[in-house]
Protein backbone atom coordinates (compact mmCIF):
# COMPACT_ATOMS: atom_id res chain seq x y z
CA UNK A 1 0.00 0.00 0.00
CA UNK A 2 1.09 3.53 -0.15
CA UNK A 3 3.60 4.32 2.39
CA UNK A 4 4.62 8.65 3.15
CA UNK A 5 7.89 8.34 4.82
CA UNK A 6 9.03 11.17 6.87
CA UNK A 7 12.57 12.30 8.06
CA UNK A 8 14.43 12.51 10.24
CA UNK A 9 12.99 11.50 13.66
CA UNK A 10 14.00 13.72 15.52
CA UNK A 11 15.86 17.18 15.08
CA UNK A 12 17.30 19.14 18.16
CA UNK A 13 18.66 23.12 17.29
CA UNK A 14 19.52 25.78 19.09
CA UNK A 15 17.25 28.82 19.29
CA UNK A 16 17.83 30.61 15.94
CA UNK A 17 19.04 27.77 13.75
CA UNK A 18 16.80 26.55 10.85
CA UNK A 19 14.94 23.64 10.28
CA UNK A 20 13.92 21.28 7.91
CA UNK A 21 11.85 18.09 7.54
CA UNK A 22 11.47 15.95 4.46
CA UNK A 23 8.55 13.85 3.11
CA UNK A 24 8.84 11.37 0.41
CA UNK A 25 5.74 9.01 -0.55
CA UNK A 26 6.07 5.79 -2.57
CA UNK A 27 3.40 6.69 -5.18
CA UNK A 28 2.41 9.88 -6.51
CA UNK A 29 0.11 12.44 -4.68
CA UNK A 30 -2.75 14.53 -5.19
CA UNK A 31 -1.93 16.52 -3.02
CA UNK A 32 0.19 16.82 0.56
CA UNK A 33 -1.18 18.46 3.72
CA UNK A 34 1.21 19.17 6.83
CA UNK A 35 0.15 19.72 10.14
CA UNK A 36 1.78 20.71 13.20
CA UNK A 37 1.29 18.83 17.00
CA UNK A 38 2.41 20.80 19.82
CA UNK A 39 3.33 18.97 22.92
CA UNK A 40 0.55 16.95 24.23
CA UNK A 41 -1.89 18.42 21.84
CA UNK A 42 -3.56 17.09 18.74
CA UNK A 43 -2.45 18.15 15.13
CA UNK A 44 -3.53 21.12 13.22
CA UNK A 45 -3.60 21.98 10.07
CA UNK A 46 -0.75 23.92 8.61
CA UNK A 47 -0.98 23.86 4.58
CA UNK A 48 -1.85 21.73 1.74
CA UNK A 49 0.33 21.67 -1.56
CA UNK A 50 -1.51 20.58 -4.44
CA UNK A 51 0.11 21.62 -7.55
CA UNK A 52 3.37 20.18 -8.62
CA UNK A 53 6.32 22.33 -8.31
CA UNK A 54 4.47 24.35 -5.38
CA UNK A 55 6.00 26.46 -3.01
CA UNK A 56 3.99 28.75 -0.42
CA UNK A 57 5.07 30.47 2.69
CA UNK A 58 3.76 31.06 6.14
CA UNK A 59 5.66 33.99 7.36
CA UNK A 60 8.83 31.71 8.43
CA UNK A 61 7.51 28.31 7.41
CA UNK A 62 8.42 27.26 3.58
CA UNK A 63 6.65 24.70 1.97
CA UNK A 64 7.33 22.41 -1.02
CA UNK A 65 5.83 20.24 -3.13
CA UNK A 66 8.22 18.29 -5.60
CA UNK A 67 8.02 18.06 -9.21
CA UNK A 68 7.07 14.27 -9.62
CA UNK A 69 4.55 15.22 -7.24
CA UNK A 70 5.80 12.43 -4.80
CA UNK A 71 7.86 14.55 -1.79
CA UNK A 72 7.75 17.50 0.06
CA UNK A 73 9.58 19.38 2.43
CA UNK A 74 8.61 21.93 5.34
CA UNK A 75 11.70 24.51 6.09
CA UNK A 76 11.38 26.64 9.12
CA UNK A 77 13.96 29.85 9.06
CA UNK A 78 15.27 31.02 12.59
CA UNK A 79 13.42 28.65 15.12
CA UNK A 80 11.74 29.75 17.79
CA UNK A 81 10.60 28.57 21.33
CA UNK A 82 6.88 28.39 19.59
CA UNK A 83 8.15 26.15 16.76
CA UNK A 84 8.26 23.40 19.56
CA UNK A 85 6.39 20.18 17.99
CA UNK A 86 6.07 17.77 15.78
CA UNK A 87 5.52 18.31 12.25
CA UNK A 88 3.41 15.83 10.33
CA UNK A 89 2.77 15.45 6.36
CA UNK A 90 0.38 13.45 5.28
CA UNK A 91 -0.37 11.88 1.63
CA UNK A 92 -3.54 11.91 -0.01
CA UNK A 93 -4.62 8.38 -0.83
CA UNK A 94 -8.23 9.06 -2.46
CA UNK A 95 -11.39 8.13 -1.02
CA UNK A 96 -11.08 10.82 2.04
CA UNK A 97 -8.38 9.29 3.20
CA UNK A 98 -4.53 10.21 4.34
CA UNK A 99 -1.57 8.76 5.07
CA UNK A 100 0.49 10.27 7.44
CA UNK A 101 4.38 10.10 7.69
CA UNK A 102 5.71 9.34 11.18
CA UNK A 103 6.31 12.86 12.25
CA UNK A 104 9.73 15.16 12.95
CA UNK A 105 9.79 15.88 16.45
CA UNK A 106 11.38 19.12 16.94
CA UNK A 107 13.12 20.66 20.22
CA UNK A 108 14.72 23.51 20.31
CA UNK A 109 17.42 24.78 22.94
CA UNK A 110 16.43 28.31 23.90
CA UNK B 1 -18.48 27.52 14.06
CA UNK B 2 -17.27 24.04 13.73
CA UNK B 3 -16.21 22.06 16.51
CA UNK B 4 -15.51 18.55 17.70
CA UNK B 5 -15.66 17.13 21.22
CA UNK B 6 -14.34 13.97 21.76
CA UNK B 7 -14.09 12.63 25.45
CA UNK B 8 -12.88 11.52 27.67
CA UNK B 9 -9.05 12.88 27.79
CA UNK B 10 -7.31 10.39 29.32
CA UNK B 11 -8.56 6.62 30.46
CA UNK B 12 -7.05 3.95 32.05
CA UNK B 13 -8.32 0.40 31.91
CA UNK B 14 -7.58 -2.84 32.82
CA UNK B 15 -6.70 -5.66 30.26
CA UNK B 16 -9.98 -7.41 29.18
CA UNK B 17 -12.35 -4.50 30.02
CA UNK B 18 -14.66 -3.00 27.59
CA UNK B 19 -13.96 0.58 25.62
CA UNK B 20 -16.31 3.06 24.46
CA UNK B 21 -14.84 6.90 23.53
CA UNK B 22 -17.14 9.13 22.13
CA UNK B 23 -16.35 11.72 19.25
CA UNK B 24 -19.18 14.51 17.84
CA UNK B 25 -19.08 17.32 15.60
CA UNK B 26 -21.00 20.62 16.37
CA UNK B 27 -21.77 23.42 13.37
CA UNK B 28 -21.76 20.75 10.33
CA UNK B 29 -23.43 18.09 8.88
CA UNK B 30 -22.72 15.10 6.49
CA UNK B 31 -18.70 15.32 7.96
CA UNK B 32 -16.47 12.95 7.15
CA UNK B 33 -15.38 11.18 10.54
CA UNK B 34 -12.10 9.42 11.46
CA UNK B 35 -10.70 7.60 13.95
CA UNK B 36 -6.72 7.50 14.45
CA UNK B 37 -4.44 5.86 17.04
CA UNK B 38 -1.26 7.61 17.62
CA UNK B 39 1.20 5.15 19.81
CA UNK B 40 3.36 7.45 21.68
CA UNK B 41 6.60 8.78 19.78
CA UNK B 42 4.65 8.04 16.60
CA UNK B 43 3.02 8.84 13.40
CA UNK B 44 -1.06 8.54 13.31
CA UNK B 45 -2.48 5.61 11.98
CA UNK B 46 -5.91 5.50 10.34
CA UNK B 47 -8.06 3.39 12.16
CA UNK B 48 -11.97 3.92 11.13
CA UNK B 49 -13.89 6.54 8.47
CA UNK B 50 -17.14 7.18 7.84
CA UNK B 51 -18.84 8.92 5.21
CA UNK B 52 -22.18 8.66 6.39
CA UNK B 53 -24.36 6.97 9.48
CA UNK B 54 -23.95 3.40 9.75
CA UNK B 55 -21.04 3.31 7.21
CA UNK B 56 -17.91 2.55 8.35
CA UNK B 57 -15.05 1.33 6.88
CA UNK B 58 -11.92 -0.38 8.14
CA UNK B 59 -8.20 0.52 7.99
CA UNK B 60 -6.48 -2.87 9.72
CA UNK B 61 -7.86 -5.74 11.53
CA UNK B 62 -7.69 -5.44 15.11
CA UNK B 63 -9.28 -5.33 18.41
CA UNK B 64 -11.51 -2.40 17.94
CA UNK B 65 -14.91 -1.45 16.16
CA UNK B 66 -16.82 1.65 15.16
CA UNK B 67 -19.79 2.94 14.84
CA UNK B 68 -22.02 6.07 13.82
CA UNK B 69 -25.11 6.17 14.99
CA UNK B 70 -25.97 9.98 14.32
CA UNK B 71 -24.58 12.28 11.62
CA UNK B 72 -22.19 13.80 13.96
CA UNK B 73 -21.48 11.34 16.64
CA UNK B 74 -18.68 8.64 16.22
CA UNK B 75 -18.05 5.97 18.67
CA UNK B 76 -14.91 3.77 19.04
CA UNK B 77 -15.20 0.38 20.97
CA UNK B 78 -13.59 -2.71 22.27
CA UNK B 79 -15.06 -5.50 23.59
CA UNK B 80 -12.16 -6.66 25.59
CA UNK B 81 -8.87 -4.24 25.95
CA UNK B 82 -5.12 -5.47 25.18
CA UNK B 83 -1.99 -4.25 26.48
CA UNK B 84 -1.28 -3.14 23.01
CA UNK B 85 -4.80 -1.04 22.45
CA UNK B 86 -2.82 1.60 24.58
CA UNK B 87 -2.23 4.78 22.77
CA UNK B 88 -3.39 8.29 21.78
CA UNK B 89 -6.64 8.38 20.29
CA UNK B 90 -8.21 11.06 17.61
CA UNK B 91 -10.90 11.55 16.63
CA UNK B 92 -11.34 14.16 13.35
CA UNK B 93 -13.95 15.28 10.92
CA UNK B 94 -13.26 16.60 7.05
CA UNK B 95 -15.96 18.50 4.98
CA UNK B 96 -18.16 16.08 2.95
CA UNK B 97 -18.37 17.92 0.07
CA UNK B 98 -15.23 17.85 -1.80
CA UNK B 99 -12.06 15.71 -1.42
CA UNK B 100 -8.91 16.75 -0.26
CA UNK B 101 -10.19 18.87 2.21
CA UNK B 102 -7.91 19.29 5.71
CA UNK B 103 -8.86 17.55 8.97
CA UNK B 104 -9.90 18.97 11.62
CA UNK B 105 -8.46 16.78 15.51
CA UNK B 106 -10.53 16.43 18.73
CA UNK B 107 -8.07 17.09 21.61
CA UNK B 108 -7.58 13.23 21.55
CA UNK B 109 -8.06 10.65 24.33
CA UNK B 110 -4.94 8.76 26.20
CA UNK B 111 -5.32 5.35 27.13
CA UNK B 112 -3.74 3.31 29.32
CA UNK B 113 -4.46 -0.65 29.09
CA UNK B 114 -2.97 -1.96 32.62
Amino acid sequence: GQQVMQIPQYQHVQEGEDFTTYCNSSTTLSNIQWYKQRPGGHPVFLIQLVKSGEVKKQKRLTFQFGEAKKNSSLHITATQTTDVGTYFCAGDRGAQKLVFGQGTRLTINP
Amino acid sequence: SQTIHQWPATLVQPVGSPLSLECTVEGTSNPNLYWYRQAAGRGLQLLFYSVGIGQISSEVPQNLSASRPQDRQFILSSKKLLLSDSGFYLCAWSPRQSQNEKLFFGSGTQLSVL
